[in-house]
C-alpha cells in the first residue's frame, strides 16, 4: 500500500482557491488516487478521483504531475462550509486484498 | 439512488455488553468495508466483506466480528465493550474503484 504525506492543518480566506499536495512516493501501477471530506461526526464524502494528468469536476480539480509521486487537491474559492478534513487516498479498490489506509489528513480551516 | 444507510445512528451501552451494528450499501455494491473513528486514532480499517467472505481484516482483536448477508447488507458485532471502543463506527460501500461512506453510527461505553 502507498504511503501518504499530506500537511496536517491548513488556513484560507473565503474566496481564494485551495491547494493541498499529497506525497504518494510509492504509488503502484494499478493505484489510483481519490481524496475524501469529513466533517465532524459524518462519513467521508468522496470528493475526486484520478490516475493521471487532471481531473476536474463540480467541486474540484485534481492535478497529477506525469511520475506520480505526488497529487494536488485544488479548491477554487473556498466558502466557511469548506472547513473540514481531507484524506489523500492511493491505492486500487478492484484488487482483492487491498484495503485503504486513511493518514492523519489536512485540516482546512477556511476563515471569514 | 440511496447512498449507504447505517442504524442505529446513537447508541449507548455499558462495558461488558456487546452491540450489533447495521450497514446497507448501496444497491448494486457488493463490497463493504467497515471503519473505526476515534480522536486518537483516526480512521481505522476493521475488515472488507465482499460477496459474504471477508476479504480484508484489520489490526482489531477478536472482539470485532462481522458478516455480509446475501443482499449484500453487512451487520458488525463487538462484544465484551471496553470504554475505548467508543467511537464512530463507519461502513463503506464500494463498486469498482469508488468507495462511498455511510453516516456512521456513534457508540459510546459508559
Amino acid at each position: 500500500l502507498a504511503k501518504t504525506t499530506q500537511p496536517i492543518s491548513m488556513d484560507s480566506y473565503e474566496g481564494q482557491e485551495v491547494n493541498i499536495t499529497c506525497s504518494h512516493n510509492n504509488i503502484a501501477t494499478n493505484d489510483y488516487i481519490t481524496w475524501y471530506q469529513q466533517f465532524p461526526s459524518q462519513g467521508p464524502r468522496f470528493i475526486i478521483q484520478g490516475y493521471k494528468t487532471k481531473v476536474t469536476n463540480e467541486v474540484a480539480s485534481l492535478f497529477i504531475p506525469a511520475d506520480r509521486k505526488s497529487s494536488t487537491l485544488s479548491l477554487p474559492r473556498v466558502s466557511l462550509s469548506d472547513t473540514a478534513v481531507y484524506y489523500c487516498l492511493v491505492g486500487d479498490l478492484r484488487n482483492y486484498g487491498q484495503n485503504f489506509v486513511f493518514g492523519p489528513g489536512t485540516r482546512l480551516s477556511v476563515l471569514p | 439512488k440511496a447512498g449507504v444507510t447505517q442504524t442505529p445512528r446513537y447508541l449507548i451501552k455499558t462495558r461488558g455488553q456487546q452491540v450489533t451494528l447495521s450497514c446497507s450499501p448501496i444497491s448494486g455494491h457488493r463490497s463493504v468495508s467497515w471503519y473505526q473513528q476515534t480522536p486518537g486514532q483516526g480512521l481505522q480499517f476493521l475488515f472488507e466483506y465482499f460477496s459474504e467472505t471477508q476479504r480484508n481484516k484489520g489490526n482489531f482483536p477478536g472482539r470485532f466480528s462481522g458478516r455480509q448477508f446475501s443482499n449484500s447488507r453487512s451487520e458488525m458485532n463487538v462484544s465484551t465493550l471496553e470504554l475505548g471502543d467508543s467511537a464512530l463506527y463507519l461502513c463503506a460501500s464500494s463498486l469498482e474503484r469508488e468507495q462511498f461512506f455511510g453516516p456512521g453510527t456513534r457508540l459510546t461505553v459508559l
